[in-house]
């Protein structure tokens, strides 16, 4: 009963660095949502989509790009991290209908040095 | 652009008291959703709310939507330290079809003490 798994779930990256975080779902959902929370800003929606093969832009996309080529798989990269970066990232997929009620992952601790 | 805000965003309460905590949110919506986070974990949904009137309760948490005045109720009866973590609000921006992008608030984090 594995939901959503995030990998990994801590990393620390020097600026400039690149890196992928993996989001995989096994509940067969067609929406998929990349978030990061920061210390008293709530949850911040970076990128999401609606089916496979499909992203589109959140209100925080500037930095990451996404990609979605299989339905239980998001991909959230960061091409040059950048302190500004440094966050906690959720995960998050939800299923279609009128609840749309949204499952969140575990969480990836990401540090930028 | 849908703003969504919380109030108290700290709360320390004692056990076995009754608290409310509030969400406000700027444009109309069909969907109002409670999530509980406890420290260094994932979100946990709580409620969800479609309507106008509606009142979700589990527990000692009830919930309660009013549209007309873009407010959600959070109410808490009779607190105990198992409740202490931080609770959101997460508003649904899309009427009718939603791609559930949602608009968090900030949270209110919850500290029982005996």
């Amino acid at each position: 009963n594995a939901g959503v798994t995030q990998t990994p779930k801590f990393r620390v990256l020097k600026t400039g660095q690149s890196m992928t975080l993996l989001c995989a779902q096994d509940m067969n959902h067609e929406y998929m949502y990349w978030y990061r929370q920061d210390p008293g800003m709530g949850l911040r929606l970076i990128h999401y989509s609606v089916g496979e093969g499909t992203t589109a832009k959140g209100e925080v996309p500037d930095g990451y790009n996404v990609s979605r080529l299989k339905k239980q798989n998001f991909l959230l990269g960061l091409e040059s991290a950048a302190p500004s970066q440094t966050s906690v990232y959720f995960c998050a997929s939800s299923q279609t209908g009128l609840l749309n009620i949204q499952y969140f992952g575990a969480g990836t601790r990401l540090s930028v040095l | 652009e849908l703003k969504v805000e919380q109030n108290p965003l700290f709360l320390s309460m004692q056990e076995g008291k009754n608290y409310t905590i509030y969400c406000n949110y700027s444009t109309t919506s069909d969907r109002l959703y409670w999530y509980r986070q406890d420290p260094g974990k994932s979100l946990e949904s709580l409620f969800v709310l479609l309507s106008n009137g509606a009142v979700k309760q589990e527990g000692r948490l009830m919930a309660s939507l009013d549209t007309k005045a873009r407010l959600s109720t959070l109410h808490i009866t009779a607190a105990v330290h198992d409740l202490s973590a931080t609770y959101f609000c997460a508003v649904d921006p899309r009427r009718g079809g939603s791609q559930g992008n949602l608009i968090f608030g900030k949270g209110t984090k919850l500290s029982v003490k005996p």
